[in-house]
């Protein structure tokens, strides 16, 4: 298996500018989360699905950010508009079920300038 | 509340010899699981190791080891003979498996940065 694919891996954009970033689970898992990493707040959930739908959204700072996952294979994060404090890393992980580790992909380093 | 405490922000290892990361967690759950993983400074976030809350025995997975100690609600991270590869950030985590509707979310700690010394 080729593991969680997140695209792409760096993204440096301008204040203001939509940013969607994009990831796809391992085959068969059926949880997807999404996590924010900061040198200040560690790493964050932002949101989290179990079979395509949202469970717990709780993470999401703010309206500006949203969450789909249109299928079993391919979720997106967005942000709309960026901000300069919404540069981080940003990661996708997928697990087969509630008891199992999450598996993460590479991440996706965000630079909003 | 903090759900995952680690109280190393670093720790220093000469190479060859055995390191103890800790890490203690707060759960009113009965079902839960600890695991802990690693990240090199490359970024990427490597699983290590995994332990139930319903397991007897200490989980073990090569030169990992985790010391559970379910009464002291902590879930130790032994490292046996450090190598060179393994300096890198260290987090504990734990999912808490609530009853059917709850969260059941992967809370992290907030990491170890281990230095592996030759």
């Amino acid at each position: 298996d080729a593991g969680v694919i997140q695209s792409p891996r760096h993204e440096v954009t301008e204040m203001g500018q939509e940013v969607t970033l994009r990831c796809k689970p391992i085959s068969g898992h059926d949880y997807l989360f999404w996590y924010r990493q900061t040198m200040m707040r560690g790493l964050e959930l932002l949101i989290y699905f179990n079979n395509n739908v949202p469970i717990d959204d709780s993470g999401m700072p703010e309206d500006r950010f949203s969450a789909k996952m249109p299928n079993a294979s391919f979720s997106t994060l967005k942000i709309q508009p960026s901000e300069p404090r919404d540069s981080a890393v940003y990661f996708c992980a997928s697990s087969l079920d509630r008891r199992s580790p999450l598996h993460f992909g590479n991440g996706t380093r965000l630079t909003v300038t | 509340a903090q759900k995952i405490t680690q109280t190393q922000p670093g720790m220093f290892v000469q190479e060859k010899e055995a390191v103890t990361l800790d890490c203690t967690y707060d759960t009113s759950d009965q079902s839960y699981g600890l695991f802990w993983y690693k990240q090199p400074s490359s970024g990427e976030m490597i699983f290590l190791i995994y332990q139930g809350s319903y397991d007897e025995q200490n989980a073990t997975e090569g030169r990992y080891s985790l010391n559970f100690q379910k009464a002291r609600k902590s879930a130790n991270l032994v490292i046996s003979a450090s190598q060179l590869g393994d300096s890198a950030m260290y987090f504990c985590a734990m999912r808490e498996v609530l009853t059917q509707g709850g969260s059941e979310k992967l809370v992290f700690g907030k990491g170890t940065k281990l230095t592996v010394n030759p």
